[in-house]
């Protein structure tokens, strides 16, 4: 089976401006988190989706949004970029329900850097 | 909040000595416990996990970690390491009851010199 997929791989993008990560879950997973990974503040968590329908979110503001399709592939959209958006933005997936106990499978990373 | 802190920023060491990478969470409840791997190029993996029983727990790869509820602790070990174990890693904490939000720690990177 093929893992998870993200594009872009890297973006460069100035402030003020919006951004589009797009990510495509392993065949069959039906749940899809995202996390932000930053050297000073390590992984956060930002949102997870199931079933197209967003379950649980992280503590950011809401220029961070998402959404999931009904083939799982899910987008995560950051509007009015701030230099402190740049990071690795990592997305996970897992089997079934996506409950707390599966485990999850990570991405290779979309590197954003806000210039 | 919870919180899960990896007290081990930077651990550099020859090959063949032994590792232990600590990780202590504040949260109070009953936890989920992981250790993830992070290898120079690669994705994010799972190493080992923790739900319940044994609180000693083997993962891929030689590693175990073992689960000290009275310490809040669930420390990563192991016996020898090898050049192929540098890489990043991080301890992580689910709550099994209520909000499904994982916390991560910042991570460790071990450097593995031959």
């Amino acid at each position: 089976k093929a893992g998870v997929t993200q594009t872009p791989r890297y973006l460069i993008k100035t402030r003020g401006q919006q951004v589009t990560l797009s990510c495509s879950p392993i065949s069959g997973h039906r749940s899809v988190s995202w996390y932000q990974q930053t050297p000073g503040q390590g992984l956060q968590f930002l949102f997870e989706y199931f079933s197209e329908t967003q379950r649980n979110k992280g503590n950011f503001p809401g220029r961070f949004s998402g959404r999931q399709f009904s083939n799982s592939r899910s987008e995560m959209n950051v509007s009015t970029l701030e230099l402190g958006d740049s990071a690795l933005y990592l997305c996970a997936s897992t089997q079934g329900r996506g409950d707390i106990t599966d485990t999850q499978y990570f991405g290779p990373g979309t590197r954003l850097t806000v210039l | 909040a919870q919180s899960v802190s990896q007290h081990n920023h930077h651990v550099i060491l020859s090959e063949a000595a032994s590792l232990e990478l600590g990780c202590n969470y504040s949260y109070g409840g009953t936890v989920n416990l992981f250790w993830y791997v992070q290898y120079p190029g690669q994705h994010l993996q799972l190493l080992l996990k923790y739900f319940s029983g044994d609180p000693l727990v083997k993962g891929i790869k030689g590693f175990e970690a073992e689960f000290i509820k009275s310490k809040f602790s669930f420390n990563l070990r192991k016996p020898s390491v090898q050049w192929s174990d540098t890489a990043e890693y991080f301890c992580a904490v689910n709550p099994p009851e209520g909000s499904y939000i994982p916390t991560f720690g910042r991570g460790t990177s071990l450097i593995v010199h031959p």
